[in-house]
């Protein structure tokens, strides 16, 4: 079965750069949830959107940026990169709109902001 | 109070016995409860979501729900070295939102 996609697996980039993480949805996914995990951390949750709108704010700092597009892909935008956002990105895809919650996570994407 | 905990670990059980993993809640609406399993360094992987009370059985994996006590448990039976990883159980929260625990670390020993 198709799963999740994130593109970069890793990405390495320096302080005050900027930084584009995609994510591809399980096909007929409506929903798309962004990750941030760091070190021994649970996922924090940063945004979601529902067929292209955003439906939910989480601890998303200012300086990042998100959008579902019309295929259902979502870009996570990252400026002014600190050394604190070093860390795992997981992008989740979910049926949200059937009633189901069950959230079904890509690899992740692994930033080092050096 | 959390709104979702777990016991961090590490659990340490024999390979071969039932390893059982628990998990609270604070919100009483909640009504999706969902147990992950995490390998260090890797995504999330969603094992079992439960919805009513009581048991439900896949495979080696039992996940028990009882929400008048807002308590929600796996039981991994005939533990496996492979089953060796971080458990994060998570909650749909009243405003449609996942809430992780912190996770329990679960060490199979050989």
């Amino acid at each position: 079965a198709a799963g999740v996609i994130q593109s970069p697996r890793h990405l390495i980039k320096e302080k005050r750069e900027t930084a584009t993480l995609k994510c591809y949805p399980i096909p007929r996914h409506d929903t798309v949830y962004w990750y941030q995990q760091g070190p021994g951390q649970d996922p924090q949750f940063l945004i979601s959107f529902y067929e292209k709108m955003q439906s939910d704010k989480g601890s998303i700092p200012d300086r990042f940026s998100a959008q579902q597009f019309s295929d259902y892909h979502s870009e996570l935008n990252m400026s002014s990169l600190e050394l604190g956002d070093s860390a795992l990105y997981f992008c989740a895809s979910s049926l949200r709109g059937q009633g189901t919650y069950e959230q079904y996570f890509g690899p992740g994407t692994r930033l080092t902001v050096t | 109070q959390k709104e979702v905990e777990q016991n961090s670990g590490p659990l340490s059980v024999p390979e071969g016995a039932i390893a059982s993993l628990n998990c609270t809640y604070s919100d009483r609406v909640s009504q999706s409860f969902f147990w992950y399993r995490q390998y260090s360094g890797k995504s999330p992987e969603l094992i079992m979501s439960i919805y009513s009370n009581g048991d439900k059985e896949d495979g080696r994996f039992t996940a028990q729900l009882n929400k008048a006590s807002q308590y929600v448990s796996l039981l991994i039976r005939d533990s496996q070295p492979s089953d060796s990883a971080t458990y994060l159980c998570a909650v749909i929260g009243r405003d449609d939102k996942i809430i992780f625990g912190k996770g329990t670390r679960l060490h199979i020993l050989p």
